[in-house]
């Protein structure tokens, strides 16, 4: 079957680095997502690496590891905004998006 | 400005009928997607289109019925015959497969509770 694993909740300090692991087993590959989601709201994209490597953008980086079916998002210079859901989805080989249920991080002053 | 629209926000019905959730895009996407968000499960895909005129079964696709008359429009029913349709519903739009990152683009939501 396919299965994408993320923690359930983390908790980090306002200012800080947090770092949210994604593990994924799924028939094919053509691609990894990571979307935001705050309560209440719809998923927002943040950011797509079919590539391994780190891809930056801003305070938000991502990394792909396809050998190891391993990424990970890393949030830097934490703020309380960015406290909310953050769902990691891969395309399969069937092009079908598969979810993670979704990390929730708990910001704390 | 482009976006998905979902209407409306909240939906209350009683246990029994059948409602239609509303999403309507202009960004010009042909593939349209609904899924089921639960607490503490990540989106289960329902129904999904890649063109006018046709859609294809999700995962959990039982007790929901779709229609794609235009490329702007994907509304979804939810039938008396879906036993446990308490849920936030979420609809989503993308270029077609193959054609790009296939990046999902998400409207508000709709958060239907059936009493």
């Amino acid at each position: 079957g396919q299965n994408i694993d993320q923690p359930t909740e983390m908790t980090a300090t306002e200012g800080a680095i947090v770092q949210i692991n994604c593990t994924y087993q799924t028939s094919g590959f053509n691609g990894l997502f990571w979307y935001q989601q705050h309560a209440g709201e719809a998923p927002t994209f943040l950011s797509y690496n079919v590539l391994d490597g780190l891809e930056e953008k801003g305070r938000f980086s991502s990394f792909l590891s396809r050998s190891k079916g391993y990424s990970y998002l890393l949030l830097k210079e934490l703020q309380m905004k960015d406290s909310a859901s953050y769902l990691c989805a891969v395309l399969d080989s069937n092009y079908q998006l598969i979810w993670g249920a979704g990390t929730k991080l708990i910001i704390k002053p | 400005d482009g976006g998905i629209t979902q209407s409306p926000k909240y939906l209350f019905r009683k246990e029994g009928q059948n409602v239609t959730l509303s999403c309507e895009q202009n960004l010009n996407h042909d593939a349209m997607y609904w899924y089921r968000q639960d607490p503490g499960q990540g989106l289960r895909l329902i129904y999904y289109s890649q063109i006018v005129n046709d859609f294809q079964k999700g995962d959990i696709a039982e007790g929901y019925s779709v229609s794609r008359e235009k490329k702007e429009s994907f509304p979804l029913t939810v039938t008396s015959a879906q036993k446990n349709p308490t849920a936030f519903y979420l609809c989503a739009s993308s270029i077609p497969r193959g054609g790009g990152t296939d990046t999902q683009y998400f409207g508000p939501g709709t958060r239907l509770t059936v009493l």
